[in-house]
């Protein structure tokens, strides 16, 4: 059973600094999408990582993806309060994008003053 | 406006009672899933489809059908449903494995 673990569950910001998350998977697949929600809403995607080494960027968040670790980063340059919300990362569980996605728990993000 | 929608937004029924849940995207894409959403489970997938006539189980499935009779058009269907299927229901569509969009979700409660 595929297994996809997101870390730290819960994390304090301070605005201004620097925050790498992770999304950790059990499988070989080497498509990985990152997910943002905020509280009360839907989801709205982020990135869409479809190969080993894959970087994307967008504004302060920067996704990457090593398949070979079975391990992707979301980092966060300069944290600001409008990046509160909660990152969800989720696997193509057979690798081939046939739609049969696992997600993760979720990195609820907090940004302070 | 590329969209896709969920009806009913909101929704309280009891035990037993057949309910039907609709999805509806307007982008023309293939694939189409449909996702629960629980406090501190994430998302887990119900079903998954690919194409009109094509649909799969996800990680829940159990108690739940589906039907891909148009591409536009995905519902959720609850023949029997339990206290235990209450939760934020979200649709989601996506061209090939590439960027999936939600719908806005149903919260459905189970007497």
């Amino acid at each position: 059973e595929l297994k996809v673990e997101q870390n730290p569950l819960f994390l304090s910001m301070q605005e201004g600094k620097n925050y790498t998350i992770y999304c950790n998977y059990s499988t070989t697949s080497d498509r990985l999408y990152w997910y943002r929600q905020d509280p009360g809403k839907s989801l709205e995607s982020l990135f869409v990582l479809l190969s080993n080494g894959a970087v994307k960027q967008e504004g302060r968040l920067m996704a990457s993806l090593d398949t070979k670790a079975r391990l992707s980063t979301l980092h966060i340059t300069a944290a600001v309060h409008d990046l509160s919300a909660t990152y969800f990362c989720a696997v193509d569980v057979e690798g081939y994008g046939n739609n049969r996605l696992a997600f993760g728990k979720g990195n609820q993000v907090v940004v302070i003053p | 406006e590329a969209q896709v929608t969920q009806n009913p937004r909101y929704l309280i029924t009891v035990t037993g009672k057949k309910l039907t849940v609709t999805c509806s995207q307007n982008m023309n894409h293939e694939y189409m899933s449909w996702y629960r959403q629980d406090p501190g489970l994430g998302l887990r997938q119900i079903y998954y489809s690919m194409n009109v006539e094509v649909t799969d189980k996800g990680d829940v499935p159990e108690g739940y059908k589906v039907s891909r009779k148009e591409k536009r058009n995905f519902p959720l269907i609850l023949e029997s449903p339990s206290p235990n299927q209450t939760s934020l229901y979200f649709c989601a569509s996506s061209y090939g494995g590439d960027t999936q969009y939600f719908g806005p979700g149903t919260r459905l409660t189970v007497l």
